[in-house]
């Protein structure tokens, strides 16, 4: 299994502009979660989605950040207008059966992205 | 406040040393702990995930310690090696159905 996909992998843009992060989860995994890590607040959970069906976003920061799931295999996180604070490395994971205790969450290998 | 601490914020050692990175929670009620292991540029890639009923875990040279009672956890590595070189996050779920507390990480590097 080629593991959690994620593109692009580095992302450079000017403020105001639309931002879009793209995530292709691990095949027959039915949660899906993204990630925000800066050196000042670590990591973060943005937002999961179960079945394609968004279950908590309450760790979007804002409006301007809204993520979908149209199918099994496909996540987007986009930001409009992005701002220089959006800055960071943005991650997209995957598991089985997130309910389950001992379920490992697999992280992709995360969006670098530079609002200038 | 539901939070997860970690220390040292960094940490130097040389190839062969053993080293303890620590892990104090706040996190109520708690359901499992967890240990991902970062390296530069990269996603998190799990370790070990304990429940509040096992008091000791261990992968290879890795060696989780979960004391629930003080709420507190400790990561030994073994044998240092340059490989070993990464950030180390502590994360505890809460709840059976709850979100992911993450700490902030230790920063450990491995010198020849």
């Amino acid at each position: 299994d080629a593991g959690v996909i994620q593109s692009p992998r580095h992302e450079v843009t000017e403020m105001g502009q639309e931002v879009t992060l793209r995530c292709k989860p691990i095949s027959g995994h039915d949660y899906l979660f993204w990630y925000r890590q800066t050196m000042m607040r670590g990591l973060e959970l943005l937002i999961y989605f179960n079945n394609n069906v968004p279950i908590d976003d309450s760790g979007m920061p804002e409006d301007r950040f809204s993520a979908k799931m149209p199918n099994a295999s496909f996540s987007t996180l986009k930001i409009q207008p992005s701002e220089p604070r959006d800055s960071a490395v943005y991650f997209c994971a995957s598991s089985y059966q997130s309910g389950t205790w001992g379920v490992t969450q697999y992280f992709g290998p995360g969006t670098r992205l530079l609002v200038l | 406040k539901n939070q997860v601490e970690q220390s040292p914020q960094s940490l130097i050692i040389l190839e062969g040393k053993n080293c303890t990175l620590q892990c104090n929670y706040t996190v109520s009620p708690f359901s499992n702990l967890r240990w991902y292991k970062q390296d530069t540029g990269r996603g998190p890639v799990s370790l070990t995930i304990m429940t509040f009923s096992e008091n000791t875990k261990s992968n290879g040279r890795y060696t989780a310690t979960l004391d629930a009672d003080t709420k507190q956890s400790s990561l030994h590595i073994t044998a240092s090696q340059l490989s070993d070189s990464a950030s180390y996050i502590c994360v505890v779920k809460y709840k059976s159905q709850g979100n992911l507390i993450f700490g902030k990480g230790t920063k450990l590097s491995v010198k020849p």
